[in-house]
């Protein structure tokens, strides 16, 4: 199988503190994580690839400086959101790509409430 | 840009019925394709990956691919409500090596 684990699965935290959510590949290596949002009933968006040794690629729109990606070994992807406000709350999953099969397994999710 | 389209449903299916879900994709080059099911609330599960052309069955499910025509379908027979859930279509080639999900169809299967 292909196990990918994420902590923490649900926090609520204040505006204007950070926080971090890991992302683990258990059972495989991953040179590439991926990091989603989704808002209720709307459909996934792909936030950014996360490469294990070097930068995080961000898509469009997505502010690096605000969602801050690490990816320091093959089997962990973090992402922190930084001075987190209400309008990031939602639902971030992440995903981590098994080379054999270039298939991506996601994590059960982590839903952020930000008061 | 590289797009996957979906019937955004929803689909709806008797139990024990056959339910056809359909995907179209843009990008000709595309080698992979690829089949999840999200439950409300929770995260993408992988049910199928199909690589070549025709047909991939694994139990219930059963994945079709036709490159020429660009497109892939998932076919679930003996339907369950278990089986209510959105059904995304992904395919490989996005600019990162990441997928390019399709918005999913919403499948509710009546007892």
């Amino acid at each position: 199988g292909a196990v990918v684990s994420q902590h923490p699965s649900r926090v609520i935290c204040k505006s204007g503190t950070s926080v971090k959510i890991e992302c683990r590949s258990l059972d495989f290596q991953a040179t590439t994580m991926f990091w989603y949002r989704q808002f209720p009933k709307q459909s996934l968006m792909l936030m950014a690839t996360s490469n294990e040794g070097s930068k995080a690629t961000y898509e469009q729109g997505v502010e690096k400086d605000k969602f801050l990606i690490n990816h320091a070994s093959l089997t962990l992807s973090t992402l922190t959101v930084t001075s987190a406000h209400p309008e990031d709350s939602s639902f971030y999953i992440c995903s981590a790509e098994r080379e054999d099969t270039d298939t991506q397994y996601f994590g059960p999710g982590t839903r952020l409430t930000v008061l | 840009q590289k797009e996957v389209e979906q019937n955004s449903g929803p689909l709806s299916v008797p139990e024990g019925a056959i339910a056809s879900l359909n995907c179209t994709y843009s990008d000709r080059g595309s080698q992979s394709f690829f089949w999840y099911r999200q439950y409300s609330g929770k995260s993408p599960e992988l049910i199928m990956f199909i690589y070549s052309n025709g047909d991939k069955e694994d139990g219930r499910f059963t994945a079709q691919l036709n490159k020429a025509s660009q497109y892939v379908s998932l076919l679930i027979r003996d339907s369950q409500p278990s089986d209510s859930a959105t059904y995304l279509c992904a395919v490989n080639g996005g600019s990162q090596g990441n997928l390019i999900f399709g918005k999913g169809t919403k499948l509710s299967v009546k007892p």
